[in-house]
């Protein structure tokens, strides 16, 4: 049976690092983009980060560009999100996601057809 | 883009149709919207993917309709399970984007 596990989250304060991991299973994890999505009370369901299938294409959402970094490791089937100076309003459920493929489909954007339970990042000083 | 939906609560009753909106600040293209349900303490599930494409396993009471800046998903006859929240988001354009999400509780 197919699944996302995340891990990594934890307490920090501000200006500190994590790193989160997303471990899969039951699919071709090299045949799938992903994504990384964050929820929080304040700010609701957020994507954060997408990455292709081979990994040569990255995007981010504005408020993580620099400080954010989306990876994986098709060898593991694992995905990692490596967040760098982290800020309060970072704080939430961060989780994984599997980018679902649809024929003839044009563009990077995918829907997240599978999730992970979601792995909690709380920054607070 | 924005997505507004509404209303942010709904009451009802088990048997009953639903209808909830997802309204888009510009123009979705490709009609690259999807509805998510979560219920508390879960990660998001996909329902519908390209505005009116069920994904598996989601019965068929689920139904997605719209275009351009507007979309609607339906459900019919409420089932006890489907009380949740449920959002829209759009994959057409970056940054992706969700809506506020809509509560369908218990009346």
């Amino acid at each position: 049976q197919a699944q996302l596990v995340e891990s990594g989250g934890g307490v920090v304060q501000p200006g500190m690092s994590l790193r989160l991991s997303c471990a899969t299973s039951g699919f071709t994890f090299s045949g799938f983009p992903m994504h990384w999505v964050r929820q929080s009370p304040d700010k609701g369901l957020e994507w954060v980060a997408y990455i292709s299938n081979s990994g040569g294409t990255v995007y981010y959402t504005d408020s993580v560009k620099g400080r954010f970094t989306i990876s994986r490791d098709n060898s593991k089937n694992t995905l990692y999100l490596q967040l760098d100076s982290l800020r309060v309003e970072d704080t939430g459920v961060f989780y994984c996601s599997r980018a679902k493929l649809v024929p003839g489909g044009s563009g990077w954007g995918r829907a997240s057809d599978m999730w992970g339970q979601g792995t909690m990042v709380t920054v607070s000083s | 883009i924005v997505l507004t939906q509404s209303p942010g609560t709904l009451s009802l009753s088990p048997g009953e149709r639903v209808t909830l909106s997802c309204r888009a600040s510009q123009t979705v293209g490709s009609n690259y919207l999807a509805w998510y349900q979560q219920k508390p303490g879960h990660p998001p599930r996909l329902l519908i993917y390209t505005t009116s494409s069920r994904a598996t396993g989601i019965p068929d009471r689920f139904t997605g309709s719209g275009s351009g800046t507007d979309f609607t998903l339906t459900i019919n006859t409420l089932e006890p399970e489907d009380f949740a929240v449920y959002y829209c988001q759009q994959y057409a354009t970056a940054p992706l984007t969700f809506g506020g999400g809509t509560k369908v509780e218990i009346k």
